[in-house]
């Protein structure tokens, strides 16, 4: 029979707009966070991290919060740009030294001209 | 990107064959991971290596074999696999000293299996 793919959440969004990415967590003991971007074709690259005991970080037109109390984290683009066409992927840690993330299915972000 | 090489990174294989995945890492990181990627499941940990030693299997099915012969290199060993292994293979690598974990990610090997 035909295979059933991963349902990816589809976010579009007009360039120069801000964006957010959501991300729900399953594990309250969970201490460290990444946001991973992955273009086709490519392996996931860091865009930022954050710690249990922050619930704010800000990078560079980015910017992660993360609320303990619901287990949710998000992602949040500034002014995005077409360059920013890709699939995000939250991963929480759950292991020594992150050696075991847990990754999220993923959110496709699609920038419209 | 050149941080972490994978190779091949395309490779079509038949359920009899044995085949090997490369991973070299040129960060002097002292952690190694393989990952599984597929259109089903979220990106899925199999196998780690800190310091060279094995420290997580995941209940990766035997056909499936790592190999850390230094910090630098990694190897997965493939034999008599199943269709549904066909995903592309990630490899990773992480300084597990400090209080940041960030893993460096190779291209990925696509793996069809026939």
């Amino acid at each position: 029979g035909e295979s059933v793919g991963l349902h990816l959440p589809t976010l579009s969004v007009q360039e120069g707009d801000n964006s957010i990415i959501n991300c729900a967590y399953s594990n309250s003991a969970s201490d460290y966070f990444i946001w991973y971007k992955q273009e086709s074709g490519k392996g996931p690259q860091f865009i930022i991290d954050i710690r249990s005991n922050m619930d704010k970080r800000q990078g560079q037109r980015v910017t992660v919060l993360l609320n303990k109390t619901v287990k949710h984290l998000s992602l949040q683009i500034a002014a995005t740009q077409p360059g920013d066409s890709a699939v995000y992927f939250c991963a929480e840690n759950r292991g020594r030294y992150g050696q075991n993330f847990v990754f999220g299915p993923g959110t496709r972000l699609s920038v419209l001209p | 990107e050149t941080g972490v090489t994978q190779t091949p990174r395309h490779l079509v294989m038949g359920m009899t064959n044995k085949k090997s995945l490369k991973c070299e890492q040129h960060l002097g990181h002292n952690a190694m991971y393989w990952y599984k990627q597929s259109a089903k499941k979220p990106l899925e940990l199999m196998f780690v290596y800190s310091l060279e030693e094995r420290v997580e299997n995941n209940s990766v099915p035997s056909r499936f074999s790592p190999e850390c012969p230094n910090s630098s290199h990694l190897f997965l060993h493939l034999h008599t696999l199943q269709p549904e292994d066909s995903a592309l293979y990630l490899c990773a690598s992480s300084q597990v000293s400090g209080s940041r974990y960030e893993q460096y990610f190779g291209p990925g090997t696509r793996l069809t299996v026939t």
